[in-house]
């Protein structure tokens, strides 16, 4: 198994632009979820999907959209690029029951802004 | 919403001592804590985690407890090493697992 993957691992946007971050698991879990980490502020949750065809929003969506069309992706959605957006993206999918909800992350997209 | 608080932000502790890190949480509907260790460029790891029917979770050197009446848990490590150096999260959730709220992090250093 591949487990979370992201692509790309790194990015530089000028502001306004548009762009898709990419997030892929091979693990058939159900819920996958987006995060941003910024410096002193831990993780905050961008957008969610509990499966396929399912998303919702999170504590920071503004200025991201989310699909899952299939259980193995869920891509995020830069509309128009901010600097406010400079971030390191990951990506995690979360296994379902069981002793533990373990959520896996993916290795993070580092976005840069201009 | 939810909302996690975590301290310290940073920790320094020398190599055998122990390392306590505490969290609080605010929603009483929260049941599942995890705990997470970041190393520097990486991506977050589980470590150790604790349901709300569950008072301590011991793994080795690691420990987690928790008090639902305080809504508070904590993380601990005993005879820490230098590989222990990383940031520390703290996280809760409702349900299975969906919509984490993570704690701000804590920086541990393990000095030798």
């Amino acid at each position: 198994n591949a487990g979370v993957t992201q692509t790309p691992k790194f990015q530089v946007l000028k502001t306004g632009q548009s762009m898709t971050l990419q997030c892929a698991q091979d693990m058939n879990h159900e819920y996958m979820s987006w995060y941003r980490q910024d410096p002193g502020m831990g993780l905050r949750l961008i957008h969610y999907s509990v499966g396929a065809g399912i998303t919702d929003q999170g504590e920071v969506p503004n200025g991201y959209n989310v699909s899952r069309s299939t259980t193995e992706d869920f891509p995020l959605r830069l509309l128009s690029a901010a600097p406010s957006q400079t971030s390191v993206y990951f990506c995690a999918s979360t296994r379902r029951g069981g002793p533990q909800e373990t959520q896996y992350f993916g290795p993070g997209t580092r976005l840069l802004v201009l | 919403g939810e909302n996690v608080e975590q301290h310290p932000s940073t920790l320094s502790v020398q190599e055998g001592d122990s390392a306590v890190i505490k969290c609080t949480y605010s929603d009483s509907a929260s049941n599942y804590f995890p705990w997470y260790k970041q190393e520097l460029g990486k991506r977050p790891q589980l470590i150790i985690d604790i349901r709300s029917n569950v008072g301590e979770k011991k793994d080795q050197r690691i420990a987690v407890t928790l008090n639902k009446t305080a809504k508070h848990f904590s993380l601990h490590i005993t005879e820490t090493q230098p590989e222990d150096s990383a940031v520390y999260f703290c996280a809760a959730s409702i349900g299975y697992g969906q919509n984490f709220v993570f704690g701000p992090g804590t920086r541990l250093s393990v000095l030798p």
